[in-house]
């Protein structure tokens, strides 16, 4: 199975600051099935980016993907509270996996 | 509005049995992969397993094969994730999620998420 590393662990950073988070994979993943999830405490997960740069629906253009290959990177603009939360990447391979999260706190 | 929407928090004693729901609407229920995630008291969140409802099609996480049972009924829109004995490790909050029609390659919307609790 592909494992996918998350870094930071956790990330702090300012309102109005940008934030990268990185999502490195074990093997190379097709980028049709890379994606990244938004998880604040007591709400379910929320789709942020598919194929790995495409926004979801509802989600604002300071959220941006890229990568391609083993690495994936998520980068949020001009932070607003609401951002500061847990990050997961995915990957859609021979199954699924999560990697382990980076947790955006605010400085 | 593409919705998904989870059966109660539910409270059980170590081997009892429970079956747990996820009802999808404002799309063709049948058509699109369903999946469950698993998130543990302070941890990250886990895939269980997904389902597509048309052929019922399933696949389990490799640490969730054998331990647990995904269906689905489209004919009321509903899937399912259920335990024949549960113990304490199951404790967690479960999540289904929409996935795609062709491939389980992202997820979105989820479901509100249902508690288990298992405790003697």
């Amino acid at each position: 199975d592909i494992v996918l590393t998350q870094s930071p662990g956790t990330l702090s950073s300012s309102p109005g600051e940008s934030a990268t988070l990185s999502c490195r994979a074990s093997q190379s993943v097709n980028s049709n099935y890379l994606a990244w999830y938004q998880k604040q405490p007591g709400r379910p997960p929320r789709l942020v980016i598919y194929s790995a740069s495409n926004r979801a629906p509802g989600i604002p253009d300071r959220f941006s993907g890229g990568g391609s290959g083993t690495e994936f990177t998520l980068t949020i603009s001009r932070l607003e509270p609401e951002d500061f939360a847990v990050y997961y990447c995915q990957q859609y391979g021979s199954f699924l996996t999560f990697g382990g999260g980076t947790r955006l706190d605010i400085k | 509005e593409v919705q998904l929407v989870q059966s109660g928090a539910e409270v059980k004693k170590p081997g009892q049995s429970l079956k747990i729901s996820c009802k999808g609407s404002g799309y063709t229920f049948a058509s699109y992969w369903i999946a469950w995630a698993r998130q543990m008291p302070g941890k990250g969140l886990e895939w269980v397993g997904i389902i597509y409802p048309g052929d019922s099609d399933t696949r389990y996480s490799p640490s969730f094969q054998g331990q647990v049972t995904i269906t689905a009924d489209i004919s009321i829109s509903t899937a399912y994730l259920q335990w024949n004995s549960l113990k304490a490790s199951d404790t967690a909050i479960y999540y289904c999620a929409k996935g795609g029609d062709l491939y389980p390659n992202w997820f979105g919307p989820w479901g509100q998420g249902t508690l288990v609790t298992v405790s003697s």
